[in-house]
């Protein structure tokens, strides 16, 4: 079985400029995650989907970041503009919705200069 | 809502010696609960997970943890690390009911010494 898929592995961006991250989850798994992972703390749910609906968004910040699940298959989340405090790690995950199900990919370390 | 902690952001241990990571957890609800692993530059992988029945959970390369629901705790034991156990471990609480969504711990960072 093919695992999740994130590209790009690694992306440096200047502030202000535009980013975005792209996944690709097992296939067949209906729900689909997006963690932000700041160096030194946990990963932070930023959104959930189920298919191509979104279940949870309460941490996305919603004035820059976006993030859409055409066809309820591919993810992609987008960052405009970007901030410094936005460097981290990208994780993307996804579920067949059995408790414990995850499966996480490798991430997008982004670093903004 | 709920919350996850662990105490400890870093563990040093001999190589072949013991070791427990400390993990608590809150809930306003009953809870499932996870250990994940995180290597250098890879993504997270689950080492184990209590759902219910027994509080002993046994998980992927030796390591096992107990839930211990009066203490709200779940600690991650090895009886002998080691060096590939180096790595970043995360405790993570899923509450029962409603979508699945996952709620991870700062992380404890566990060096295994030579």
């Amino acid at each position: 079985e093919a695992g999740v898929a994130q590209s790009p592995r690694y992306k440096i961006i200047e502030k202000r400029q535009s980013v975005a991250f792209w996944c690709n989850p097992i296939s067949g798994h209906a729900t689909l995650y997006w963690y932000q992972q700041i160096l030194g703390q946990g990963p932070k749910l930023l959104i959930q989907f189920q298919n191509n609906g979104v279940v949870d968004d309460s941490q996305l910040p919603k004035d820059r970041f976006s993030a859409e699940r055409l066809k309820g298959v591919d993810s992609t989340l987008k960052i405009q503009p970007a901030k410094l405090e936005d460097s981290a790690v990208y994780l993307c995950a996804s579920s067949t919705g059995v408790i414990g199900g995850y499966t996480f990919g490798s991430g997008t370390r982004l670093t903004v200069v | 809502a709920q919350s996850v902690t662990q105490l400890d952001s870093q563990v040093p241990v001999f190589e072949e010696a013991p070791v427990e990571l400390r993990c608590n957890y809150s809930s306003s609800v009953s809870v499932y609960l996870f250990w994940y692993v995180q290597y250098p530059n890879q993504g997270l992988q689950l080492l184990l997970k209590y759902l219910s029945g027994s509080t002993l959970v046994k998980g992927i390369n030796g390591f096992e943890a107990e839930f211990n629901k009066s203490q709200t705790s779940f600690h991650l034991r090895k009886p002998s690390v080691h060096i590939s156990d180096t790595a970043e471990y995360f405790c993570a609480v899923d509450g029962i009911g409603g979508y699945q969504k996952v709620t991870f711990g700062t992380g404890t960072k566990l060096q295994v010494i030579p």
